[in-house]
């Protein structure tokens, strides 16, 4: 069965302290791995699509990667404005546009 | 480019009753997708469109159905509401499969 798990839930991070969020995922044929932002009560903003082991995408202080059976979003120096929840989605090759997410993480950054 | 708009944005209805919620994607854009959103579930896949046909459908019943008119502007609806329908109800557009989907704000359902 295709799925998505993220971690950690929750992280508390001060101003300035770089971190990673995981997301494993198990997709029998990957076409994408989608990241988004989402703030409460809005809907996701799309960040970042990665297709392919080994690939890279950068946007401000945000980096996603992509290995075989997981990605990581690692966010350099965070600032307040960053805390949000940010869900990872897989699209499989067999199941059209349908996207599997993950719980998310929940981010919070002090200043 | 304007964004995907989703309507009503806020909604209250009584068990029994159905409700219709509406979706306009991005202009030229070609897939509509629906997921609905909990804090139990998370977000969950309701039904995709292209081109008016449906393309895929998650696992839920057949008290949900939707449809996607010549313009590409797509409808849910919800018959014989339940309490446990209460969500964030979230429409999504793409260009086609394995493009980024861009979500509306969503509509958020009461179930009372």
């Amino acid at each position: 069965e295709d799925q998505v798990t993220q971690s950690p839930e929750a992280l508390r991070l001060q101003e300035g302290e770089s971190s990673s969020l995981n997301c494993s995922y198990t997709v029998s044929g990957l076409r994408g791995l989608f990241w988004y932002r989402q703030d409460p009560g809005k809907g996701p903003e799309f960040l970042f699509t990665l297709y392919s082991a080994g690939e890279e995408k950068e946007k401000e202080r945000l980096k996603a990667t992509l290995t075989k059976k997981e990605s990581f979003l690692h966010i350099t120096a965070p600032k307040p404005e960053d805390s949000a929840t940010y869900l990872c989605a897989v699209q499989a090759n067999n199941q059209g546009g349908k996207l599997i997410f993950g719980q998310g993480t929940e981010l919070s950054v002090k200043p | 480019k304007a964004g995907v708009t989703q309507t009503p944005r806020y909604l209250i209805k009584t068990r029994g009753q159905q409700v219709t919620l509406s979706c306009s994607p991005i202009s030229g854009h070609r897939s509509v997708s629906w997921y609905q959103q909990t804090p139990g579930q998370g977000l969950q896949f309701l039904f995709e469109y292209f081109s008016e046909t449906q393309r895929n459908k998650g696992n839920f019943p057949g008290r949900f159905s939707g449809r996607q008119f010549s313009n590409s502007r797509s409808e849910m609806n919800v018959s014989t509401l339940e309490l446990g329908d209460s969500a964030l109800y979230l429409c999504a557009s793409s260009p086609g499969q394995g493009y980024e989907q861009f979500f509306g704000p969503g509509t958020r359902l009461t179930v009372l």
